[in-house]
């Protein structure tokens, strides 16, 4: 069975560093984009960004960009999206999602994970 | 390209049909558009992908059409677990590869 398993909610401070994990099974890794997606209290999705396992390729929306680090470790089947420091407005849900190529739908998606960053 | 959906509810009953939909501010190439549904509390599941094909496991009572800037998801028949929110995504352009602000469909 394809999954993407994320990492559990996280509560943090504002100007606290974070990274948020996506593991996926069921499937070689490697050879499907892996894009994150912010979706923020009452609000739609927004996209965030892709990766490309196999050779870390990976592309911003201009948002996003400067504002968070998306990496994968092909040796653990893990994507993962960062912060080096957090602010009270990346309060959301984030969700991972797997493509089948770069011009195409999610097919798979995480549990999300909460993110709460509060003083 | 920013997405457009309408209405923002839609207040219907099982058995009823439902039509909803998705205008782009510029032409969708390739008809790169896709639909997801959202319930309470969980994730995106992708319902409909390059605007008219239904993912593995959706229901042949969910059909989406459309082309160019004008996108439809069409649920024939409600169900109560079809009683969610709606939205469309486009992936044809340059990134970012938007979503629209979503149709909640409720009884």
């Amino acid at each position: 069975e394809v999954q993407l398993v994320q990492s559990g909610a996280e509560v943090k401070k504002p100007g606290d560093s974070l990274r948020i994990s996506c593991q996926a099974s069921g499937y070689t890794f490697s050879t499907y984009w892996i894009a994150w997606v912010r979706q923020m209290p009452g609000q739609g999705p927004e996209w965030m960004g892709i990766i490309y396992p196999g050779d870390s390729d990976t592309t911003y929306s201009p948002s996003f960009k400067g504002q968070v680090t998306i990496s994968a470790d092909e040796s653990t089947n893990t994507a993962y999206l960062q912060w080096s420091s957090l602010k009270a407005s990346d309060t959301a849900i984030y969700y991972c999602a797997r493509l089948p190529g770069y011009h195409y739908h999610m097919d798979v998606w995480g549990q999300g994970t909460k993110v709460t960053v509060s003083s | 390209i920013v997405l457009t959906q309408s209405p923002a509810t839609l207040s219907l009953s099982p058995g009823d049909r439902a039509t909803l939909s998705c205008r782009a501010s510029q032409s969708v190439t390739s008809r790169y558009l896709a639909w997801y549904q959202q319930r309470p509390g969980q994730a995106p599941r992708l319902v409909i992908y390059t605007a008219s094909n239904r993912a593995p496991g959706i229901p042949d009572r969910f059909s989406g059409s459309g082309s160019g800037t004008d996108f439809t998801l069409t649920i024939s028949r409600l169900e109560p677990e079809d009683f969610a929110v709606y939205y469309c995504q486009q992936y044809g352009s340059s990134p970012p590869w938007t979503f629209g602000q979503g149709t909640k469909v409720e009884v």
